[in-house]
Formats: structure tokens, sequence, C-alpha cells
């Protein structure tokens, strides 16, 4: 997957709790994005990064915040978890010299 | 509205065949297409990209097309292996690093 990490890869959590997700890469690329992943939706864009401290939405960013203190890792943010939120969540990075982009293996997130 | 999407939500082809995999878009400014392919509890991996000012693109076993008069992407896999079922997303560029992904075809290779 391209040295890129998502942890946990499993969660079940309870309506109204805050989830952090992580991503992790080792390839130093410019770009992250997070996208989530639901039955009869294509991959919709939660929030994306151009930088370390740079982020901005994209078209599902409601419900959800993110950060990115290092180049390495994004942090995506769930402050108080709904039952809407129950989806796998990949992470994806881009060196922006090309649109290619390479996916996480993702986190499955249930909310009770 | 705008929409990324996808003729056939599932496709089984007998192995050996060859498999077409479509796919429809609206915006006409898009100029940048990738197929992902996803296999069962695993991210989207890249396959193939084309840019709108090419019609044709070839890979390893894997053609993809472009006709932008028609706004139509056509994804075709020769002689397919068991290997190739999966799940095929194409995705279309609209602004900058941002994708917009269609939700998906099933290919079933048939032993």
């Amino acid at each position: 997957d391209a040295g890129i990490t998502q942890s946990p890869r499993h969660k079940v959590t309870e309506t109204g709790t805050p989830v952090t997700l992580r991503c992790h890469q080792t390839e130093n690329h410019r770009y992250m994005y997070w996208y989530r992943q639901d039955p009869g939706h294509g991959l919709r864009l939660i929030h994306y990064s151009y930088g370390v401290k740079d982020t901005d939405k994209g078209e599902v960013s409601d419900g959800y915040s993110v950060s990115r203190s290092k180049t390495e890792d994004f942090l995506l943010t769930l402050e108080s978890a709904t039952s809407s939120q129950t989806s796998v969540y990949f992470c994806a990075i881009s060196d922006g010299k090309d649109y290619e982009q390479y996916f996480g293996p993702g986190t499955r997130l249930t909310v009770t | 509205g705008e929409s990324v999407g996808l003729h056939l939500p599932t496709l089984s082809v007998q192995e050996g065949d060859n498999s077409i995999i479509n796919c429809a878009y609206s915006n006409s400014a898009s100029d940048y297409f990738i197929w992902y392919k996803q296999e069962s509890g695993k991210g989207p991996q890249f396959i193939i990209d084309i840019r709108s000012n090419m019609d044709k693109r070839q890979g390893q076993r894997v053609t993809v097309l472009l006709n932008k008069t028609v706004k139509h992407l056509s994804l075709q896999i020769a002689a397919t292996q068991p290997g190739d079922s999966a799940v095929y997303f194409c995705a279309e560029n609209r602004a900058g690093n941002q994708f917009y992904f269609g939700t998906g075809t099933s290919l079933t290779v048939i032993p």
C-alpha cells in the first residue's frame, strides 16, 4: 500500500463519543486525503491536506475535522460520532507532481 | 447534475475472455481520469490513467479509451484472469488534486 498505514483498522464506538483515525505515510508526499466509502456511493472526499498545517474541506466535511502537524501524519477526528458516520475510511497520498493517489488499507468504523 | 457513474454495477466474464467496463462523466472540463481496482477488504489500487488530450492509453493487459464527444470512458482488460475479480472505479479530476469517484462495477471472473 505504498507506505501508507491506517490505525486502527477496525473500531466500534458509541454515538456521541469522539474518535480519531490516524493515517501515517513514509513516502514524504505533500498531499494527503481522507475519504469515506459507503454502499451505493463512490469514494467521497472528506478533507485533504496540501502541506503541514494546510488543510481544506471536501464534499462531505460536516462532522469531521482534521489536523496535520507533521508531513507523515494526517488525523481525522469525529468530535461526536453519529450512526451516519459508520463507514469505511480511506486515507490517500499524492506527491502532487501528477494526480495519482495511493490508498491505505482502510479503517472500518462502526458507530452504535 | 454532474456525476461520475458506471453503466453496469456487475459484470461476469469467462476466464480468458476480454472485459469491458464503462464509465460516464458529465463534466466536460475534467482533464484527467483514473481507473482503480479494489479487492475485497483492501484500498483502491491504481490501474491506469488518461489525460483529456488522449483518446487511448495502453498498459499491461489493460487499455483505457476516452471519448470526449459523448463523455465516456472505458476500461478493457484482455484475457481476464481470476485475479482480476474485483470492483473497478473510474475517477474524474475536476479541480486541482480533487477527484470524484464512480460507484464501481463488480467484475467476477468465472473459471
